[in-house]
């Protein structure tokens, strides 16, 4: 069952922040919310995650709710580079229950 | 560091065949992953280690098993392909919940 919601494709134009969105209404107190890329068929890629907090680092930032029931990516300058499908999840903070379950992620197009 | 490396990057099995999927990280994070991807899905969770001598099983078990060598080794292995074990597989690993996790760049498989 799935723990995170997500559209399944979006569209920025080059150069504009981009706005994904995610709902993981069902979150428990001890889950971090992760964002991970992944472009064409490679590997997906670590992007950013947080807890209550918002977070920004080089790539990007994450903003939580007050609530945590969901959470938005922001991309400030999106180049088309970052066409990418982008995957939220949420995984809990006790080590070794580490099952990093995907959905089916947001398809971010950038548009030249 | 090479971060996690896959061998094989492409194979072709017969169906009934066996192979073993090898992945290795030289990060010594503690845990690693197995998952699976499929066209226009996301990716599903197959096997996990949490540390070095355990193994669980994630969502799509069935026809797979796992064995984590040592700490930097962690291998995944098809008994007897069967067509549905057509997909791309990636092996991810992770120290604990404050890294986001690294994956490695995929083993394209087709069973025919």
């Amino acid at each position: 069952d799935a723990k995170t919601t997500q559209p399944p494709s979006m569209d920025c134009a080059e150069g504009r922040a981009a706005n994904l969105p995610c709902n993981h209404s069902t979150i428990s107190g001890n889950e971090y919310v992760y964002w991970y890329r992944q472009i064409h068929s490679q590997g997906p890629q670590y992007i950013i995650h947080g807890l209550k907090n918002n977070e920004t680092n080089e790539m990007a930032s994450l903003i939580i709710t007050e609530d945590r029931k969901s959470s938005t990516l922001i991309l400030p300058h999106a180049t088309l580079r970052d066409t990418a499908v982008y995957y939220c999840i949420v995984r809990p903070t006790n080590f070794g229950n580490e099952k990093l379950t995907f959905g089916t992620g947001t398809r971010l197009t950038i548009i030249p | 560091n090479a971060g996690v490396t896959q061998t094989p990057k492409f194979q072709v099995l017969k169906t009934g065949q066996s192979m073993t999927l090898q992945c290795a990280q030289d990060m010594n994070h503690n845990s690693m992953y197995w998952y699976r991807q499929d066209p226009g899905m996301g990716l599903r969770l197959i096997y996990y280690s949490a540390s070095e001598g355990t193994t669980d099983k994630g969502e799509v078990p069935n026809g797979y098993n796992v064995s984590r060598l040592n700490k930097r080794e962690f291998s995944l292995r098809l008994e007897s392909a069967a067509p549905s074990q057509t997909s791309v597989y990636f092996c991810a690993s992770s120290e604990n919940q404050a890294s986001g996790g690294w994956f490695g760049p995929g083993t394209r498989l087709t069973v025919t």
